[in-house]
């Protein structure tokens, strides 16, 4: 089965700084990666995704980009405010109802004031 | 357009006892999947439902069980609660070609 390994799990920047969380995973046949924010006591919400045909997707300040030889994928927010303070949850799997999304153990990132 | 809804938003229980949570998909979705967030374990999948039907199941033990009802929505039952059931579980729905959407969860506590 689908294995997905995040990395790091914790991450504390300055407000301002870039922020990076990268995933690798192992069934090549993956095509579907989906990140998710966590706030505190609410689940997780899908903030972006990107598809195995595209190599880069980037919505405001937020960006993923996905290396299908490597097998690894990465979230990229720059600008970081505090409010983007949360943990934040990558996966992957195959397109398609019948496959269930592996997700990752989770980076909490800590945007200092 | 309403969210997943889950409840009660926090269920406390002592061991040995049964535990019965609820999920609302939204409207327009068939597909009900429940997962357990431990503390440090990101989201384990539990079990999907679609169309009335377990589809699948992680790999947890029997007396982790649940239903899908006619409108879709749908309950996940405990039986023999045992201390490391503590958890928030989580609800998601899915259109088909889409992603999951999430619920707030249910916070389980067993004393």
């Amino acid at each position: 089965g689908e294995n997905v390994e995040q990395h790091p799990s914790t991450l504390s920047v300055q407000e301002g700084d870039s922020a990076v969380i990268k995933c690798t995973y192992s069934d090549s046949a993956s095509n579907y990666f989906p990140w998710y924010k966590q706030e505190l006591g609410k689940g997780p919400q899908l903030i972006i995704d990107i598809r195995s045909n595209v190599g880069e997707k980037k919505d405001q300040r937020i960006a993923v980009t996905l290396n299908k030889t490597a097998k690894h994928f990465s979230l990229h927010i720059t600008e970081t405010q505090p409010e983007d303070s949360a943990v934040y949850f990558c996966a992957a799997t195959r397109s398609g109802g019948s496959y269930i999304p592996t997700f990752g153990r989770g980076t909490s990132l800590i945007v200092h004031p | 357009e309403a969210g997943v809804t889950q409840s009660p938003t926090h269920l406390i229980k002592t061991r040995g006892q049964q535990a019965t949570l609820r999920c609302s998909p939204i409207s327009g979705h068939t597909s009900v999947y429940w997962y357990q967030q431990a503390l440090g374990l990101g989201l384990q999948f539990l079990l999907w439902y679609d169309e009335g039907e377990e589809r699948n199941r992680g790999n947890f033990p029997p007396r982790f069980s649940g239903r899908q009802f006619p409108n879709y929505s749908s309950e996940l039952n405990v039986n023999a609660l045992e201390l490391e059931d503590s958890a928030l579980y989580l609800c998601a729905s899915i259109s088909p070609g889409q992603p999951q959407h999430f619920g707030d969860g249910t916070r389980l506590s067993i004393l």
